[in-house]
């Protein structure tokens, strides 16, 4: 079965420190990829996608993310954090063979230290 | 654009109630809309795919006769729990897309609290 695995639990960091989170999915054919965000007590919003193209997107509030067709990763990036990226992150793809469902990875909860 | 509501954003009840869940997509048409339940510090299980006009499709492990789903229009699709249980208690999200395999746009989601 098609698969998403976000490798860190938990992120705690300070301010101005970089971010980059892991995740990886199961072969699966053709894939859309998507990282979503849960700010505390808010509801899932969407960071950045990938189709097709360019495999280094960039999204919202800074955040970049990069294709690895070849290491089936889809990495997500920032290279200053704030505050206001306390959130939970959430890698989901859509595996073309499945149709229309995403599958989520696990989900990363970043914690930012002012 | 692209926003999602749900109503309402929470509910208890007690047991062997039912409760019933609206999705509304309020500025664009969901020829597809997604049911999730997310348990606390989990991610989000996709229950079942409701296409507008159709059955939905239930994932493996989800009772469709427990979660009945209907997608009468474009921009609403509820979820009713029926004869709910305390096990029920959960967060439910929806979101919808407007065309296949592309952006599912979330809803806030409701919490439901079986007694």
């Amino acid at each position: 079965a098609q698969s998403v695995s976000q490798h860190n639990h938990h992120v705690i960091l300070s301010e101005a420190a970089s971010l980059e989170l892991g995740c990886n999915y199961s072969y699966g054919g053709t894939v859309n990829l998507f990282w979503y965000v849960q700010y505390p007590g808010q509801h899932l919003q969407l960071l950045l996608k990938y189709f097709s193209g360019d495999p280094l997107v960039k999204g919202i509030k800074g955040f970049e993310a990069e294709f690895i067709k070849s290491k089936f990763s889809f990495n997500l990036r920032k290279p200053s954090v704030q505050w206001s990226d306390t959130a939970e992150y959430f890698c989901a793809v859509n595996f073309k063979a499945a149709g229309n469902k995403l599958t989520f990875g696990g989900g990363t909860r970043v914690l930012v230290k002012p | 654009g692209a926003v999602v509501s749900q109503h309402p954003s929470w509910v208890i009840c007690k047991s062997g109630t039912s409760v019933k869940i609206e999705c509304r997509s309020l500025d664009f048409q969901a020829t597809t809309m997604f049911w999730y339940r997310q348990f606390p510090k989990q991610s989000l299980m996709l229950m079942a795919t409701s296409n507008e006009g159709s059955k939905a499709t239930y994932e493996q492990g989800v009772e469709k006769d427990k979660f009945l789903i209907n997608h009468a229009s474009l921009t609403l699709s509820t979820l009713t729990v029926t004869s709910a249980h305390p096990e029920d208690s959960s967060f439910y999200i929806c979101s919808a897309s407007s065309r296949p395999q592309q952006t599912q746009y979330f809803g806030p989601g409701t919490r439901l609290l079986v007694l």
